[in-house]
């Protein structure tokens, strides 16, 4: 298997556009996850999915932030317009219920410069 | 207070050391997570744990659920070893992950 996939892996835009991060899970994984990573607050979980449902949100900052999970094999997550702030290494990861306690693994990452 | 923490922050050690890594939670787990991440970001799950010792090559991990804590040994270190390892584990029976801070290890030849 390829493992988790993401796209880009590296995103430079303007403060004001529209960012959209791409996912692709590993193949019969049923958890999806999104992860910010930033040097101030570490590795922040933002939403994840169950059977492409989403199960938590709490961690989305803002309405700025929206994901979608239309399939078993692809997520997006979009910030909408993007600010400065929103600059950090995100993450994606699967893994799978019948698994040993849900071991995640983690997709190389969108690195994201909102300038 | 932080329900894991992580020690030491920043770790620096000679190539062919013996090397150990903290983490301590305040809560009941099932299973602890030991991840590495490496310079160019990418990160990788090394071990999850829910009771005694795993080992893998040169990697050693050890719980004690009673206490509360965690251990990462590695032997004889390497300059590939040179990373950030971070602890994390579920929260409250959910599939949320709570991430401790991380330990920057450098190892020099």
């Amino acid at each position: 298997d390829a493992g988790v996939i993401q796209s880009p892996r590296h995103e430079v835009t303007e403060m004001g556009q529209e960012v959209t991060l791409r996912c692709k899970p590993i193949s019969g994984h049923d958890y999806l996850f999104w992860y910010r990573q930033t040097m101030m607050r570490g590795l922040e979980l933002l939403i994840y999915f169950n059977n492409n449902v989403p199960i938590d949100d709490s961690g989305m900052p803002e309405d700025r932030f929206s994901a979608k999970m239309p399939n078993a094999s692809f997520s997006t997550l979009k910030i909408q317009p993007s600010e400065p702030r929103d600059s950090a290494v995100y993450f994606c990861a699967s893994s799978s219920s019948l698994e040993f306690y849900n071991e995640q693994f983690f997709g190389p990452g969108t690195r994201l410069t909102v300038l | 207070k932080n329900e894991v923490e992580q020690s030491p922050q920043n770790l620096t050690a000679q190539e062919g050391e013996f090397i150990t890594i903290n983490c301590s939670y305040s809560v009941g787990i099932s299973a602890l997570h030991w991840l590495q991440q490496h310079p160019g970001g990418g990160i990788v799950s090394l071990f999850m744990l829910s009771s005694g010792k795993k080992k893998h090559g040169r990697l050693i991990a050890t719980i004690n659920i009673q206490e509360k804590h965690s251990s990462l040994h590695i032997t004889a270190s390497h300059p590939r070893d040179s990373a950030v390892y971070i602890c994390a584990f579920p929260q409250g029976g959910s599939e949320k992950l709570v991430f401790g801070k991380g330990t920057k290890l450098t190892v020099n030849p």
